[in-house]
């Protein structure tokens, strides 16, 4: 299986602040990688796909980069709706893995 | 309204059974994928098993391989889940997620439903 890696595990940021969350792959994953958001109690929401296409609705401080085994999440200008966990999922081979997850808290 | 409702979870012992049930409505069932997606208390996601829009090609991750059974069933644009012998760690939120768009990531997530494995 493909492993994904999340780093960091925990970031504290205050609001208006740019940050980035990586993620990487065990093996090559060419662009098959989805980012998502988790708030507390609900369920997640997909942010992005393909790596850097931004799902319908989102807000375009988000954004996504990388290919091959490494890459990132970032978010422009941290807004106080924004504190939550984010997962990045492969998708290039079966069985799908998540990462470990990135929690987001405030400073 | 595009929406996922998830229904069946509940207290079983170990070595027990449940089924979950997905109903999807507001989208096209029968083109997309769909997925089975947990999340132990406290702890991240873990896929499942996911089935392919016309159901013939099904797969599972190793910790429930031989226990599970993904199913579909388009008269009733709903999702299945055969859960056999469960375990404690099988203990979870257990959500259903569409993948619409011929790749798989999940692009739709129901709400979720709790299992809780305990005698």
């Amino acid at each position: 299986d493909i492993q994904m890696t999340q780093s960091p595990s925990t970031l504290s940021a205050s609001v208006g602040d740019r940050v980035s969350v990586t993620c990487r792959a065990s093996q090559s994953i060419s662009s098959w990688l989805a980012w998502y958001q988790q708030k507390p109690g609900k369920s997640p929401k997909l942010l992005i796909y393909q790596a850097s296409s931004l799902e319908s609705g989102v807000p375009s401080r988000f954004s996504g980069s990388g290919s091959g085994t490494e890459f990132t999440l970032t978010i422009s200008s941290l807004q106080p709706e924004d504190f939550a966990t984010y997962y990045c999922q492969q998708y290039k081979s079966f069985a799908l893995t998540f990462g470990g997850g990135t929690k987001v808290e405030i400073k | 309204e595009v929406q996922l409702v998830e229904s069946g979870g509940g207290l079983v012992q170990p070595g027990g059974s449940l089924r979950l049930s997905c109903a999807a409505s507001g989208f096209t069932f029968s083109s997309s994928a769909m997925n089975w997606v947990r999340q132990a208390p406290g702890k991240g996601l873990e896929w499942v098993s996911g089935i392919s829009s016309g159901g013939s090609n099904t797969n599972y991750a190793d910790s429930v391989k031989g226990r599970f059974t993904i199913s579909r069933d388009k008269s009733k644009n709903t999702l299945y889940l055969q859960m056999n012998n469960l375990r404690a760690e099988d203990t979870a939120i257990y959500y259903c997620a569409s993948s619409g768009r011929g790749y798989y990531y999940m692009d739709v997530w129901g709400k979720g439903t709790t299992v809780t494995v305990s005698s």
